[in-house]
């Protein structure tokens, strides 16, 4: 079974442009959550959508946006991109909103560089 | 706000067995994850405690304290593989994960 695929792998934007990021989570799955990773830390929190729903939010500007379509992927919005935004974005899906045991399952993230 | 800390770099020779330690600070607990993330490569899932203490898979363990807010994986036998970076993720609420920075580890010959 195919895991979680992300598109583009690798992206070059200047500042003050705008990208999309796309994730389609784990068939059967219905959650899918996305993390900002910079070189030498752990994934930081941005979003979580579960049945189309947005139902958590890390501490990141409103100049990030997400959306979950109906067959359960999803795509990452940022506005106004900053040298900052520079970092690897994961996508990850689990079964549910990840009560009990449920993992969640990372895809190969989309390297995002800002020039 | 969420607190996890762990060690930045450990390194241990083939064969022998290493500790990670973790301890986390959290405004909810949910479970403990713990992952392996090889450079330039996802995040992959090794363990998940819940209770209080060891989980057993193989050459990987993972324990649990919740009264002192402590974890520590434990991997045997290492082998050259298992150089990658290893990160500490507590649930703080059913809609997220909380990582620490990662610990990478490095095996030698």
């Amino acid at each position: 079974d195919a895991g979680v695929t992300q598109s583009p792998t690798h992206l070059i934007k200047t500042r003050g442009q705008h990208v999309t990021l796309r994730c389609s989570p784990i068939s059967g799955h219905k959650s899918v959550s996305w993390y900002q990773q910079v070189l030498g830390q752990g994934p930081q929190f941005i979003f979580q959508y579960y049945e189309k729903e947005e139902r958590g939010r890390g501490n990141f500007p409103d100049r990030f946006s997400a959306r979950q379509f109906p067959n359960y992927s999803s795509e990452l919005n940022v506005n106004a991109l900053l040298l900052g935004d520079s970092a690897l974005y994961l996508c990850a899906s689990s079964a549910n909103t990840g009560g009990s045991n449920q993992p969640q399952h990372f895809g190969d993230g989309t390297r995002l560089s800002i020039l | 706000g969420q607190n996890i800390d762990q060690p930045t770099e450990m390194t241990a020779t083939e064969g022998a067995i290493v500790q990670i330690n973790c301890t986390y600070q959290t405004s909810g607990f949910n479970g403990l994850f713990w992952y392996q993330q090889h450079a330039g490569e996802a995040p992959t899932f090794l363990s998940y405690n819940v209770l209080d203490g060891l989980e057993e898979k193989g050459r990987f363990s993972s324990f649990l304290s919740r009264s002192k807010g402590y974890s520590y994986l434990l991997l045997k036998e290492l082998q050259m593989k298992d150089s990658a970076s290893y990160l500490c993720a507590v649930r703080p609420f059913d809609y997220k994960l909380s990582f620490g920075a990662g610990t990478t580890v490095t095996v030698r010959a």
